[in-house]
């Protein structure tokens, strides 16, 4: 079993929708959680971070976490063409960042 | 304030050869790591460095090495170059600290091609 599992896609949705994207963890130990978005070519860039159960909003992202089922998703609302791009979950174990294959989102006009 | 930067950016190599990588972090980060990232595998950890130390390790041969420097910049190496180590090889700084928060920033990327 992987450490960090996320369906790598491609998640196709219309503009104006809402993309959500999700990813499962095996260490129940562990206690950050990160998104990063990756454009094509590009490095990784940190878009959302949560560290408790329950809801993170900022803008138009939300970041929703629960421990006991080891789940952490992204909610992308009024998604936009320029939101397409690779997201990838990263769980801290003991004290490394693990990262999820990442799931391909493409959100077509 | 200045990223991440990597060198070099790209750069072909042969079977057996071994190959230096250098990464500068942003100003006052103390906390350097390296990933390696492949179409099949995804980004994984290679390791971590704070204060010239290796704080953290992953699950890479004993061919693949790194330092920090005085001034946080890092360097990695591979020795004894395999075709499967074509890769492009990532540096994350973050401030560091007790532990790793886990909010890097990331370099450009050093792009390894083993021919």
């Amino acid at each position: 079993q992987k450490e960090v599992e996320q369906n790598s896609g491609p998640l196709s949705v219309p503009e104006g929708a809402i993309a959500s994207l999700n990813c499962t963890y095996s260490d129940r130990g562990s206690q950050s959680f990160f998104w990063y978005r990756q454009y094509s070519g590009k490095s990784p860039e940190l878009i959302m971070s949560i560290y408790s159960n329950g809801d993170k909003e900022d803008g138009r992202f939300t970041a929703q976490l629960n421990k006991a089922s080891q789940y952490v998703s992204l909610l992308i609302r009024d998604s936009q063409p320029s939101d397409s791009a690779t997201y990838l979950c990263a769980v801290t174990n003991t004290d490394k960042l693990i990262f999820g294959t990442g799931t391909r989102l493409q959100v077509f006009p | 304030k200045a990223g991440v930067t990597q060198t070099p950016r790209y750069l072909i190599k042969t079977r057996g050869q071994q190959v230096t990588l250098s990464c500068s972090p942003i100003s006052g980060h103390r906390s350097v790591s390296w990933y390696q990232q492949t179409p099949g595998q995804g980004l994984q950890f290679l390791f971590e460095y704070f204060s010239e130390t290796q704080r953290n390790k992953g699950n890479f041969p004993g061919r693949f090495s790194g330092r920090q420097f005085s001034n946080s910049r890092s360097e990695m190496n591979v020795s004894t170059l395999e075709l499967g180590d074509s890769a492009l090889y990532l540096c994350a700084s973050s401030f560091g600290g007790t532990e790793n928060t886990g909010e890097l920033f990331f370099g450009e990327g050093s792009r390894l091609t083993v021919l």
